[in-house]
Order: C-alpha cells, then structure tokens, then sequence
C-alpha cells in the first residue's frame, strides 16, 4: 500500500534532550516536506526537500534540522526541544508537479 | 511571503444544509487546492483547481478557480456527519511552483449536528 509512515504518533519529552521524528515514504517520491499543525495556525511548512540532498526552509525552520540522504526518508531532527514546540507534525511528499501532496498521519509531540 | 486567508474559521451546521467557504490572497496562485483533514489523519487532497474560472466537482463538493486568480471557493451540498472535519485551502507559492512544496491557509472547521 502506498504510504507516507510516521513514527513515533505519540511523544513526550523534556525541553533539550533531542529528539527524532521518522519519515518514510514508499512511492518513489521526488518532494518531501514537514509541517507544524497549530491551533488557529493551519499547516506552516518547517523545511522541504526536493531531492536527495537538497533541502530548503520552509516557513518556519528555526529550531528544527532535517537531512535527506535517502529518497524515500526525510527525518526531522530537533536538537534542544522547547515547549514552544510542542505541536502536531506532519510529514508529506509528491511526485512534484501537478502531482498532490500524500500526507502522513501525524506525531503529536509535547515538551515540557 | 504569500499568504492565503480562509473563512470562515468554523462552522456549526445542521445535517443537510449546504455549506459555503472560501480562500483569497494578495498575491496571484496558478494552482488551487482543497484539502480534508478528519479527526486524527492527515490532510487528504479533495479537489485542485489549473485554470482561472475553472469549475470541478467531487461528488456533493464544488470548487472554483477565481478570475483574477486571487481567490477560491468550496461549496458543499446536503451536507452529512462524515464532512466533519477540518477544510483547507492550499497552493504552491511562487510562478510554476509544483504541489509538492505548498502553503495552506488556516483552515475551516467544519462540524454537521445529525
């Protein structure tokens, strides 16, 4: 079945100790992408990738890192985790072009 | 950077009633796109729009690429409880931008009382 896996769905941790949020996708997908979910904020992207390698800031990147050295992973790293992270986090990817985007399911992350 | 406003923020509606939203911004979108999201998943692509004043359908969903390209609607007839959930719009920033890299709007919440 064609997927976009998260993992952990569910994680609680304390501010600083760092932390990885895992995305896997097994459609051959050129574009991949993370997002934040907030209350009243909609969707805001962190940092996308177009290819292996290539990577670029989204709107909101500040106290995040990813890396691509993979097509099909696309980790989101957060090295000191703030509770002003605490959100619902969304890995998605696309054949790019007029191709949609394929969501995960979600890792609703709480720091504190 | 670009942004996209969508209205309204919720709505409370009685099964069967049509249902009406939409999204504009300042700046000019080549691609619109309406999302789902249901309790608990991920956002699920409903309908996307190529061409200012295109009209589409899904089903009991209408959507229409505005004019001048700055803004979209999305109607939903008769409406049931499984259109619960959260509506967004969304579109690739830039000229020629590709769906895999989008900004969504803020989305409308959507709850049907049965």
């Amino acid at each position: 079945e064609a997927q976009v896996t998260q993992n952990p769905r569910y994680l609680i941790t304390v501010t600083g100790k760092k932390l990885t949020v895992t995305c896997s996708q097994n459609m051959n997908h050129e574009y991949m992408s993370w997002y934040r979910q907030d209350p009243g904020l909609g969707l805001r992207q962190i940092y996308y990738s177009m290819n292996v390698e290539v990577t670029d800031k989204g709107d909101v990147p500040e106290g995040y890192k990813v890396s691509r050295k993979e097509k099909r992973n696309f980790p989101l790293i957060l090295e000191s985790p703030s509770p002003n992270q605490t959100s619902l986090y969304f890995c998605a990817s696309s054949l790019g072009g007029d191709s949609p985007l394929h969501f995960g399911n979600g890792t609703r992350l709480t720091v504190t | 950077g670009q942004q996209l406003n969508q209205s309204p923020q919720s709505m409370f509606i009685q099964e069967g009633e049509d249902v009406s939203m939409n999204c504009t911004s300042s700046s000019i979108f080549n691609t619109w796109l309406w999302y789902k999201q249901d309790p608990g998943e991920g956002p699920v692509l409903l309908i996307a729009l190529y061409k200012a004043g295109e009209l589409t359908s899904n089903g009991r969903l209408t959507a229409q690429f505005g004019i001048t390209r700055k803004d979209s609607f999305l109607n939903i007839s008769a409406s049931i409880p499984s259109d619960v959930g959260i509506y967004f719009c969304a579109g690739p920033p830039g000229d020629g931008g590709s769906q895999g890299n989008l900004i969504f709007g803020k989305g409308t919440k959507l709850s049907v009382k049965p």
